[in-house]
């Protein structure tokens, strides 16, 4: 059974572009779950989606933003990217209690 | 708020030593506690789930138990290995997302 994919795993952009990220969870996995993990905070909460409806948000600024499509993949998005977007953006499917992480985007802006 | 502490921060022992991890939260009203791993530069592995009902889980070397009423939990790791060398990160389900610790950074010496 296939986990949780996402792509890209590296990404460099520049200030004040914007980047889009993919989740596919595993199959089956309704609940797709995004968070972001810097060395000064830690694993922080975006946003997570079920059956494409956004059922929770984090408090970030509403330059990140989310989606998910029909077949439970989830994309997020970050307009007007700031340096401090530099992180591991990570991604979490569920089917139940227990989640499983993906292995990751590494985003660097520069 | 819900608050998530790990202790400690650091961990360096001898291989074949047992060792135990320590979390605590401030709200006990969780869902569920879920240990994962974490290699540099990685996504998470879940290595335990324990759900608000249960007290303990067991896989392997591995034991974690939760005491919702106190707000802790601990893992336990038997007879350590070089390889399990990586973060430990618990983390809360609160609501819809995790609330995660800032993880212990163990260190097993061969």
């Amino acid at each position: 059974k296939a986990g949780v994919t996402q792509t890209p795993r590296y990404l460099i952009k520049t200030r004040g572009q914007q980047v889009t990220l993919s989740c596919s969870p595993i199959s089956g996995h309704r609940s797709v779950s995004w968070y972001q993990q810097t060395p000064g905070q830690g694993l922080q909460f975006l946003f997570e989606y079920f059956s494409e409806t956004q059922r929770n948000k984090g408090n970030f600024p509403g330059r990140f933003s989310g989606r998910q499509f029909s077949n439970s993949r989830s994309e997020m998005n970050v307009s007007t990217l700031e340096l401090g977007d530099s992180a591991l953006y990570l991604c979490a499917s569920s089917h139940g209690p227990e989640a499983f992480f993906g292995q990751g985007t590494r985003l660097t802006v520069v | 708020k819900q608050e998530v502490t790990q202790i400690p921060a650091a961990l360096s022992v001898p291989e074949g030593e047992n060792l135990v991890l320590n979390c605590s939260f401030t709200d006990s009203a969780i869902y569920n506690l879920q240990w994962f791993r974490q290699d540099p530069g990685k996504g998470l592995t879940s290595l335990l789930l324990i759900q608000s009902s249960q007290r303990e889980q067991t896989s392997g070397r591995l034991n974690a138990s939760l005491d919702k009423s106190s707000g802790r939990s601990t893992l336990y790791i038997a007879a350590s290995q070089p390889g399990d060398s990586a973060t430990y990160l618990c983390a809360v389900l609160d609501g819809q997302n995790f609330v995660f610790g800032p993880g212990t950074r163990l260190s097993v010496l061969p």
